[in-house]
Protein backbone atom coordinates (compact mmCIF):
# COMPACT_ATOMS: atom_id res chain seq x y z
CA UNK A 1 0.00 0.00 0.00
CA UNK A 2 0.79 3.73 -0.09
CA UNK A 3 2.47 5.32 2.80
CA UNK A 4 2.82 9.78 3.04
CA UNK A 5 4.76 11.50 5.84
CA UNK A 6 8.12 13.46 6.42
CA UNK A 7 9.95 10.73 3.62
CA UNK A 8 9.35 10.05 0.32
CA UNK A 9 5.79 8.14 -0.07
CA UNK A 10 6.63 4.52 -1.08
CA UNK A 11 4.58 1.57 -2.60
CA UNK A 12 5.21 -1.91 -1.62
CA UNK A 13 4.56 -4.23 -4.10
CA UNK A 14 4.72 -7.97 -5.01
CA UNK A 15 6.83 -9.05 -7.36
CA UNK A 16 4.40 -10.02 -10.54
CA UNK A 17 1.89 -7.51 -9.61
CA UNK A 18 1.19 -4.27 -11.61
CA UNK A 19 2.48 -1.11 -10.48
CA UNK A 20 0.44 2.48 -10.47
CA UNK A 21 2.12 5.17 -9.24
CA UNK A 22 0.49 8.88 -9.42
CA UNK A 23 1.48 12.41 -9.79
CA UNK A 24 -0.58 15.46 -9.45
CA UNK A 25 1.06 18.05 -11.92
CA UNK A 26 0.35 21.83 -10.74
CA UNK A 27 0.87 23.78 -13.77
CA UNK A 28 -2.09 24.10 -16.51
CA UNK A 29 -0.37 25.50 -18.70
CA UNK A 30 2.18 22.26 -19.04
CA UNK A 31 2.30 20.80 -22.32
CA UNK A 32 4.95 17.85 -22.44
CA UNK A 33 5.54 15.18 -19.18
CA UNK A 34 8.11 12.96 -18.14
CA UNK A 35 8.18 9.64 -16.44
CA UNK A 36 12.11 9.06 -14.31
CA UNK A 37 13.00 6.37 -12.34
CA UNK A 38 16.03 7.25 -10.21
CA UNK A 39 18.24 4.26 -8.56
CA UNK A 40 20.49 4.74 -5.55
CA UNK A 41 23.80 6.28 -6.73
CA UNK A 42 22.53 7.40 -10.48
CA UNK A 43 20.97 10.17 -11.78
CA UNK A 44 17.19 10.07 -13.71
CA UNK A 45 16.66 7.56 -15.96
CA UNK A 46 13.80 8.42 -18.84
CA UNK A 47 11.19 5.98 -18.72
CA UNK A 48 8.16 7.53 -21.00
CA UNK A 49 7.24 10.80 -21.94
CA UNK A 50 3.56 12.09 -23.29
CA UNK A 51 2.59 15.47 -24.84
CA UNK A 52 -0.89 17.36 -23.51
CA UNK A 53 -2.03 16.14 -27.08
CA UNK A 54 -2.45 12.34 -25.96
CA UNK A 55 -4.38 10.73 -22.87
CA UNK A 56 -2.46 7.61 -23.25
CA UNK A 57 1.01 6.29 -24.10
CA UNK A 58 2.81 3.00 -24.07
CA UNK A 59 6.06 1.84 -23.71
CA UNK A 60 7.41 -1.94 -22.89
CA UNK A 61 5.67 -2.81 -19.70
CA UNK A 62 4.61 0.68 -18.92
CA UNK A 63 1.80 3.05 -19.90
CA UNK A 64 1.55 6.34 -18.54
CA UNK A 65 -2.17 8.19 -18.43
CA UNK A 66 -2.71 11.71 -18.71
CA UNK A 67 -5.72 13.54 -17.30
CA UNK A 68 -5.36 17.05 -18.22
CA UNK A 69 -9.01 17.75 -16.60
CA UNK A 70 -7.48 17.30 -12.94
CA UNK A 71 -3.63 17.79 -14.33
CA UNK A 72 -3.15 14.06 -12.89
CA UNK A 73 -0.59 11.60 -14.38
CA UNK A 74 -0.45 8.33 -13.98
CA UNK A 75 2.87 5.30 -14.46
CA UNK A 76 1.70 1.36 -15.04
CA UNK A 77 4.35 -0.96 -14.63
CA UNK A 78 2.72 -3.99 -15.45
CA UNK A 79 4.43 -7.47 -14.20
CA UNK A 80 6.98 -5.66 -11.72
CA UNK A 81 10.27 -7.06 -11.17
CA UNK A 82 12.84 -6.30 -8.00
CA UNK A 83 14.97 -4.13 -10.99
CA UNK A 84 11.53 -1.64 -10.71
CA UNK A 85 12.89 -1.27 -7.18
CA UNK A 86 13.76 2.76 -7.43
CA UNK A 87 12.53 6.22 -7.13
CA UNK A 88 9.64 7.22 -9.88
CA UNK A 89 9.56 11.12 -10.71
CA UNK A 90 7.05 12.82 -12.83
CA UNK A 91 8.36 15.98 -14.51
CA UNK A 92 6.25 18.80 -16.49
CA UNK A 93 7.54 21.56 -18.99
CA UNK A 94 5.31 24.68 -19.02
CA UNK A 95 3.66 25.58 -22.61
CA UNK A 96 5.34 29.18 -23.84
CA UNK A 97 8.48 29.20 -22.61
CA UNK A 98 10.25 31.23 -25.19
CA UNK A 99 13.67 30.33 -23.77
CA UNK A 100 15.25 27.22 -25.80
CA UNK A 101 15.76 24.32 -24.01
CA UNK A 102 13.73 22.82 -21.11
CA UNK A 103 12.29 23.94 -18.19
CA UNK A 104 11.24 20.67 -16.50
CA UNK A 105 10.02 20.79 -13.01
CA UNK A 106 10.12 17.62 -10.89
CA UNK A 107 7.11 16.18 -8.94
CA UNK A 108 7.95 14.85 -5.00
CA UNK A 109 8.89 11.33 -6.35
CA UNK A 110 7.27 7.83 -4.94
CA UNK A 111 9.72 5.30 -3.98
CA UNK A 112 8.38 1.70 -5.14
CA UNK A 113 9.66 -1.71 -3.01
CA UNK A 114 9.64 -4.82 -5.03
CA UNK A 115 9.21 -7.66 -2.41
CA UNK A 116 10.18 -10.86 -3.81
CA UNK B 1 26.26 3.53 -18.53
CA UNK B 2 24.65 6.81 -19.07
CA UNK B 3 25.66 8.90 -21.63
CA UNK B 4 26.44 11.94 -19.75
CA UNK B 5 29.61 11.80 -18.39
CA UNK B 6 30.35 13.71 -15.22
CA UNK B 7 33.67 14.46 -13.52
CA UNK B 8 34.59 13.79 -10.78
CA UNK B 9 32.06 11.20 -8.96
CA UNK B 10 32.53 12.86 -5.36
CA UNK B 11 34.41 16.25 -4.31
CA UNK B 12 34.64 17.47 -0.54
CA UNK B 13 35.88 21.23 -0.66
CA UNK B 14 36.24 23.54 2.06
CA UNK B 15 34.31 26.95 2.23
CA UNK B 16 37.21 28.94 1.01
CA UNK B 17 38.01 26.45 -2.08
CA UNK B 18 37.87 26.61 -5.68
CA UNK B 19 36.57 23.77 -7.99
CA UNK B 20 35.03 23.11 -11.22
CA UNK B 21 32.39 19.87 -11.79
CA UNK B 22 32.42 18.69 -15.22
CA UNK B 23 30.02 17.73 -17.51
CA UNK B 24 30.40 15.88 -21.38
CA UNK B 25 28.10 14.48 -23.84
CA UNK B 26 28.56 13.09 -27.56
CA UNK B 27 25.33 12.70 -28.70
CA UNK B 28 24.99 16.08 -30.48
CA UNK B 29 22.43 17.24 -28.18
CA UNK B 30 22.43 21.02 -28.30
CA UNK B 31 21.15 21.99 -24.68
CA UNK B 32 22.21 20.87 -21.33
CA UNK B 33 21.42 21.70 -17.94
CA UNK B 34 22.70 22.00 -14.32
CA UNK B 35 20.72 20.33 -11.69
CA UNK B 36 20.43 20.34 -7.71
CA UNK B 37 19.41 17.46 -5.82
CA UNK B 38 18.89 17.46 -2.07
CA UNK B 39 18.76 13.61 -0.34
CA UNK B 40 15.14 12.83 -1.01
CA UNK B 41 14.04 15.15 -2.54
CA UNK B 42 13.26 16.08 -6.50
CA UNK B 43 15.70 17.70 -9.06
CA UNK B 44 15.99 21.34 -9.07
CA UNK B 45 16.71 23.53 -11.86
CA UNK B 46 20.15 25.80 -11.76
CA UNK B 47 20.51 26.51 -15.41
CA UNK B 48 20.37 25.99 -19.08
CA UNK B 49 22.63 26.14 -22.07
CA UNK B 50 21.15 26.26 -25.34
CA UNK B 51 23.39 26.26 -28.39
CA UNK B 52 26.25 27.00 -25.94
CA UNK B 53 24.49 29.94 -24.82
CA UNK B 54 23.34 30.32 -21.15
CA UNK B 55 18.88 30.60 -21.09
CA UNK B 56 18.01 29.92 -18.03
CA UNK B 57 19.41 31.09 -14.90
CA UNK B 58 16.92 30.00 -11.68
CA UNK B 59 18.07 32.88 -9.64
CA UNK B 60 21.04 30.71 -8.54
CA UNK B 61 23.59 32.55 -5.97
CA UNK B 62 26.83 33.87 -7.88
CA UNK B 63 29.05 31.70 -6.12
CA UNK B 64 27.61 29.31 -8.75
CA UNK B 65 29.24 29.96 -12.15
CA UNK B 66 27.91 27.65 -15.62
CA UNK B 67 30.13 27.75 -18.78
CA UNK B 68 29.77 25.71 -21.94
CA UNK B 69 33.32 25.69 -23.67
CA UNK B 70 31.50 24.10 -26.90
CA UNK B 71 28.82 22.41 -27.50
CA UNK B 72 30.03 18.73 -25.39
CA UNK B 73 30.92 20.71 -22.62
CA UNK B 74 29.21 22.22 -19.04
CA UNK B 75 31.68 23.17 -16.26
CA UNK B 76 30.19 24.35 -12.87
CA UNK B 77 32.66 26.58 -11.11
CA UNK B 78 32.39 26.53 -7.23
CA UNK B 79 33.78 29.25 -4.71
CA UNK B 80 32.59 30.41 -1.66
CA UNK B 81 30.22 27.73 -1.24
CA UNK B 82 28.30 26.94 2.28
CA UNK B 83 27.62 23.67 3.83
CA UNK B 84 23.96 23.93 2.86
CA UNK B 85 25.30 23.75 -1.17
CA UNK B 86 25.98 20.35 -0.41
CA UNK B 87 23.93 17.95 -2.22
CA UNK B 88 23.96 16.05 -5.94
CA UNK B 89 24.75 17.51 -8.80
CA UNK B 90 23.61 16.34 -12.30
CA UNK B 91 24.42 17.33 -15.32
CA UNK B 92 21.69 16.76 -18.40
CA UNK B 93 21.47 17.31 -22.25
CA UNK B 94 18.77 17.05 -24.63
CA UNK B 95 18.06 17.08 -28.47
CA UNK B 96 15.92 20.10 -28.33
CA UNK B 97 12.93 21.85 -26.65
CA UNK B 98 10.03 19.02 -25.71
CA UNK B 99 12.49 15.83 -25.81
CA UNK B 100 13.63 14.03 -22.86
CA UNK B 101 16.46 14.90 -20.84
CA UNK B 102 19.78 12.73 -20.78
CA UNK B 103 21.02 12.61 -17.10
CA UNK B 104 24.56 12.16 -15.94
CA UNK B 105 24.71 9.88 -12.75
CA UNK B 106 25.83 13.36 -11.31
CA UNK B 107 28.45 14.50 -8.36
CA UNK B 108 28.02 14.19 -4.71
CA UNK B 109 29.50 17.69 -3.26
CA UNK B 110 30.10 17.78 0.33
CA UNK B 111 30.94 21.58 1.65
CA UNK B 112 33.07 21.66 4.72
Amino acid sequence: GESVGLHLPTLSVQEGDNSIINCAYSNSASDYFIWYKQESGKGPQFIIDIRSNMDKRQGQRVTVLLNKTVKHLSLQIAATQPGDSAVYFCAENPAGVKAAGNKLTFGGGTRVLVKP
Amino acid sequence: DTEVTQTPKHLVMGMTNKKSLKCEQHMGHRAMYWYKQKAKKPPELMFVYSYEKLSINESVPSRFSPECPNSSLLNLHLHALQPEDSALYLCASSQEIRSPLHFGNGTRLTVT
